[in-house]
């Protein structure tokens, strides 16, 4: 049973150009959410995907946005770069059903800024 | 909006003492804890999951207590190892989950 996966494992992009991570969740779940690790900070929740549709979102700007695909797989979309968007991005997956139940995360992918 | 915080930021303890992590958040109104272990660069490995209902959950040497009245939980991790280094994040869930910053823990040989 896969987990959650993540493509890439690192990305290196310049000040203002775009950027896709890629996000495939654990079999069974349907939902996704994205969040931004700083270094040396907690992750902060950027977004959550269920039925395609963003279902809640946190204190980020339009800059960020996302897509989620008929298989539940899950883009998120970086416009603009600047450098402070340099952090471990993580995806991590659910079942709507269950808001009690853990999310499981997958092992981010790293984007560094220059 | 969900405050978490985890005390103390980071600790060094001699193999074979016990590790006591401290987390507080501010909104009580959540589904449940999660505490989460990241080595350097990693993602996170979820390690123990408390229920809002529940008082506490145990897994091997980790026992996790949680006091939601309060907005406190608490790891402890018993007879701690040096491959017991790394980060630990508690995280609430109030239907997404908002993480303190981590307590950066090392134990020596």
């Amino acid at each position: 049973d896969a987990g959650v996966t993540q493509s890439p494992t690192h990305l290196i992009k310049t000040r203002g150009q775009q950027v896709t991570l890629r996000c495939s969740p654990k079999s069974g779940h349907d939902t996704v959410s994205w969040y931004q690790q700083a270094l040396g900070q907690g992750p902060q929740f950027i977004f959550q995907y269920y039925e395609e549709e963003e279902r809640q979102r946190g204190n980020f700007p339009d800059r960020f946005s996302g897509h989620q695909f008929p298989n539940y797989s899950s883009e998120l979309n970086v416009n603009a770069l600047l450098l402070g968007d340099s952090a471990l991005y993580l995806c991590a997956s659910s079942l709507a059903l269950l808001n009690s139940d853990t999310q499981y995360f997958g092992p981010g992918t790293r984007l560094t800024v220059l | 909006k969900q405050e978490v915080t985890q005390i103390p930021a980071a600790l060094s303890v001699p193999e074979g003492e016990n590790l006591v992590l401290n987390c507080s958040f501010t909104d009580s109104a959540i589904y449940n804890l999660q505490w989460f272990r990241q080595d350097p660069g990693k993602g996170l490995t979820s390690l123990l999951l408390i229920q809002s209902s529940q008082r506490e959950q145990t897994s091997g040497r980790l026992n996790a207590s949680l006091d939601k009245s309060s907005g406190r939980s608490t790891l402890y991790i018993a007879a701690s190892q040096p491959g017991d280094s790394a980060t630990y994040l508690c995280a609430v869930n109030d239907y997404k989950l908002s993480f303190g910053a981590g307590t950066t823990v090392t134990v020596r040989a």
